[in-house]
């Protein structure tokens, strides 16, 4: 079965500083994996995804990821937080070919000026 | 449409009352997903159609929970006798075709339903 774990409820940086927040996945097939970010009162959006092909893979507003399959990661990294990026992210899982996507509880993401 | 959309936006209910929350996916969608996401909390997989067919609703957390989408394209989500822990925003998804092996969803902006 799919999971995903989130690292961290809550991370603040402030403005410059780099982001990180952690991701550790699940999956007993080779998995897609993504970044959704969730903005006050709005749907999710997706930031990037893993499909196949490279492990660095780069999303909207200058967030990449790492995917690491001996340490079954995928990481979010931006090297210099905006006060745009303050909002919620969601790591997710689904496996290959199918249809059910799985969500970690996801990370608020402070950012203080 | 050029997005998700879903009705109502906000819904506050009494304990016991029936709910129907709308989803009109993006035009051409194929599948279409309904999500709960409780306060604090990642979305919880519901229920998953494609086209006119529920492939899969294993998600759904009680039999007071159903889901139509009867002709492939607008889907309702019913909650009948609804309760305190039904409380949550009903995010609805769809994907089309060509994304339907990578899981890259299409979500709504949701609908917050408050069960008093």
């Amino acid at each position: 079965a799919q999971s995903v774990t989130q690292l961290g409820s809550h991370v603040s940086v402030s403005e410059g500083a780099l982001v990180l927040l952690r991701c550790n996945y699940s999956s007993s097939v080779p998995p897609y994996l993504f970044w959704y970010v969730q903005y006050p009162n709005q749907g999710l959006q997706l930031l990037l995804k893993y499909t196949t092909g490279a492990t660095l893979v780069k999303g909207i507003n200058g967030f990449e990821a790492e995917f690491k399959k001996s340490e079954t990661s995928f990481h979010l990294t931006k090297p210099s937080a905006h006060m745009s990026d303050a909002a919620e992210y969601f790591c997710a899982v689904s496996e290959t070919g199918g249809f059910k996507t799985i969500f970690g509880a996801g990370t608020r993401l402070f950012v203080k000026a | 449409g050029a997005g998700v959309s879903q009705s109502p936006r906000y819904k506050v209910a009494k304990r016991g009352q029936d709910v129907a929350l709308r989803c009109d996916p993006i035009s051409g969608h194929v599948s279409l997903f309904w999500y709960q996401q409780a306060l604090g909390q990642g979305p919880e997989f519901l229920t998953y159609f494609q086209n006119e067919a529920q492939l899969d609703k294993s998600g759904l957390p009680s039999d007071r929970f159903f889901a139509e989408r009867p002709e492939g394209s607008v889907s309702t989500l019913k909650i009948q006798r609804t309760q305190q822990e039904d409380s949550a925003v009903y995010l609805c998804a769809s994907t089309g075709r060509e994304a339907l092996n990578t899981g890259e969803l299409f979500f709504g902006e949701g609908s917050r339903l408050t069960v008093l």
